[in-house]
C-alpha cells in the first residue's frame, strides 16, 4: 500500500465548475497535510496546508481533512483554464523530517 | 529574497558514470530535502538534511548519497548511473523542516542517462 494515494486522472471539468481532488494516506501519525500544484515543466508550489480536522478555505480553494478516515481533499470552485495542472497531495509525520507525496492528479479545465 | 537554486539545469550522462547535483536553499533555510520525480512514480523522497546532518532517508540504493555544508548548501551524488536513474531531481528547502512547514522547490536538474 502506498503511503499517499491519489487518482492519477486525468480529471476533466468545464470552466466554472467545481473540481474535487481526493487523497488518502496510510500513516495515522501524519499531522500536516499539503496540496501542491505543479504546472507542466515547472516545480511544485504550495497552494493549501491543513493541520486539523474540518475545512479550510482560501479564495477559490477549500481543503478538507478527516483524520479518522485518513482522507484529504481539495475543492476548486469556479475552475479556470489556468487551474489546469497536476495537483500533489503531501503528508508529513510529526518528527519524521520528510514530506511524502502522492503521484498527483492531473486536472484539465475546459474553456 | 532569492529562491532555491539548483545547478546544473540539465545533465546527460552515460551508464556507469557518476554525477553530482547542487542545491542552494533560500537564505536562512537550514533544511534541504531531495526528491526524484519520474512520470510513473511521482515525487520520491531521497533524503533530508539539517545542519549538515541527514535526518531521514528514503528507500533508494546506496548509490544515492548526499551531504550538506555549513552554509546549508547541499549536494547529492549518484554513482554508477543506471538508465532508470533518468529523472528530474528536485531540491526543496524549508526553515527547519518542522512538521507544519511547507517546502519551497528549486527548478530541478533534469538528468538523462544514456
Amino acid at each position: 500500500q502506498k503511503e499517499v494515494e491519489q487518482n492519477s486522472g486525468p480529471l476533466s471539468v468545464p470552466e466554472g465548475a467545481i473540481a474535487s481532488l481526493n487523497c488518502t494516506y496510510s500513516d495515522r501519525g501524519s499531522q500536516s497535510f499539503f496540496w501542491y500544484r505543479q504546472y507542466s515543466g515547472k516545480s511544485p508550489e504550495l497552494i493549501m496546508s491543513i493541520y486539523s480536522n474540518g475545512d479550510k478555505e482560501d479564495g477559490r480553494f477549500t481543503a478538507q481533512l478527516n483524520k479518522a478516515s485518513q482522507y484529504v481533499s481539495l475543492l476548486i470552485r469556479d475552475s479556470q483554464p489556468s487551474d489546469s495542472a497536476t495537483y500533489l497531495c503531501a503528508v508529513k509525520v510529526a518528527g519524521g523530517f520528510k514530506t511524502i507525496f502522492g503521484a498527483g492528479t492531473r486536472l484539465f479545465v475546459k474553456a | 529574497k532569492a529562491g532555491v537554486t539548483q545547478t546544473p539545469r540539465y545533465l546527460i550522462k552515460t551508464r556507469g558514470q557518476q554525477v553530482t547535483l547542487s542545491c542552494s536553499p533560500i537564505s536562512g533555510h537550514r533544511s534541504v530535502s531531495w526528491y526524484q520525480q519520474t512520470p510513473g512514480q511521482g515525487l520520491q523522497f531521497l533524503f533530508e538534511y539539517f545542519s549538515e546532518t541527514q535526518r531521514n532517508k528514503g528507500n533508494f540504493p546506496g548509490r544515492f548519497s548526499g551531504r550538506q555544508f555549513s552554509n546549508s548548501r547541499s549536494e547529492m551524488n549518484v554513482s554508477t548511473l543506471e538508465l532508470g536513474d533518468s529523472a528530474l531531481y528536485l531540491c526543496a528547502s524549508s526553515s527547519a523542516g518542522a512538521t507544519n512547514e511547507k517546502l519551497f522547490f528549486g527548478s530541478g536538474t533534469q538528468l538523462s542517462v544514456l
